[in-house]
């Protein structure tokens, strides 16, 4: 029972490369969720998946794209790197929205240079 | 936007004493949870207070929750190297009919044998 998985763990891109950070989860759950934890900022929401099918924007969703996949998976993609999107990156999960605990996974640590 | 506002920043004590965090926060909400991060990896929940609440127990940590103060606090007894970690209180109100957590920025904890 793996819980939730992201993919890469670490990744240095160049301004203006893409790529798509992946995450899954084998818990069931409906809802899903992309933070970004900078120093001194806490976590931020950058886009949730309230369930199978729908996405929606959080706090700071500009530069970023989301997909919910299927049940499991909700991938997260940068378009075009900036410097300003150094950040690491965690995946989250549960059963129905805010109203029971975030799962949550190891981060990806993104470097932007 | 910083809903859940964790005071100290940094705690320092040593095993075998008491470590409190406290958590405030602005708008009404539906319940308040409390994770910890140990460093390096994703955060992990500890507790779900949730709005007619007053406090809850786990183990050695205890929650109060005080609405009409729009603050909550984690206690922490006789705690051990182990419980070195950062804390962080998320707030959980409802937009649009779902529920989405909003985190401090966190309590660094750091507990000396």
């Amino acid at each position: 029972n793996a819980g939730v998985t992201q993919t890469p763990k670490f990744q240095v891109l160049k301004t203006g490369q893409s790529m798509t950070l992946q995450c899954a989860q084998d818990m069931n759950h409906n809802s899903m969720y992309w933070y970004r934890q900078d120093p001194g900022m806490g976590l931020r929401l950058i886009y949730y998946s309230a369930s199978e099918g729908t996405t929606d924007k959080g706090e700071v969703p500009n530069g970023y794209n989301v997909s919910r996949l299927n049940k499991r998976e909700f991938s997260l993609r940068l378009e075009s790197a900036a410097p300003s999107q150094t950040s690491v990156y965690f995946c989250a999960s549960s059963v129905q929205g805010g109203n029971s605990p975030l799962h949550f996974g190891n981060g990806t640590r993104l470097t932007v240079t | 936007s910083q809903q859940g506002e964790e005071d100290p920043q940094a705690l320092s004590i040593q095993e075998g004493e008491n470590a409190t965090m406290n958590c405030s926060y602005k708008t009404s909400i539906n319940n308040l949870q409390w994770y910890r991060q140990n460093s390096g990896r994703g955060l992990v929940h500890l507790i779900l207070i949730r709005s007619n609440e007053r406090e809850k127990h786990s183990g050695r940590l205890r929650v109060t929750l005080d609405t009409s103060k729009k603050s909550s606090s984690l206690l922490i007894t006789a705690s051990r190297a182990a419980d070195t970690a950062s804390y962080f209180c998320a707030t959980v109100t409802s937009n649009s009919g779902y529920s989405t957590l909003t985190f401090g920025k966190g309590t660094m904890l750091l507990v000396s044998p």
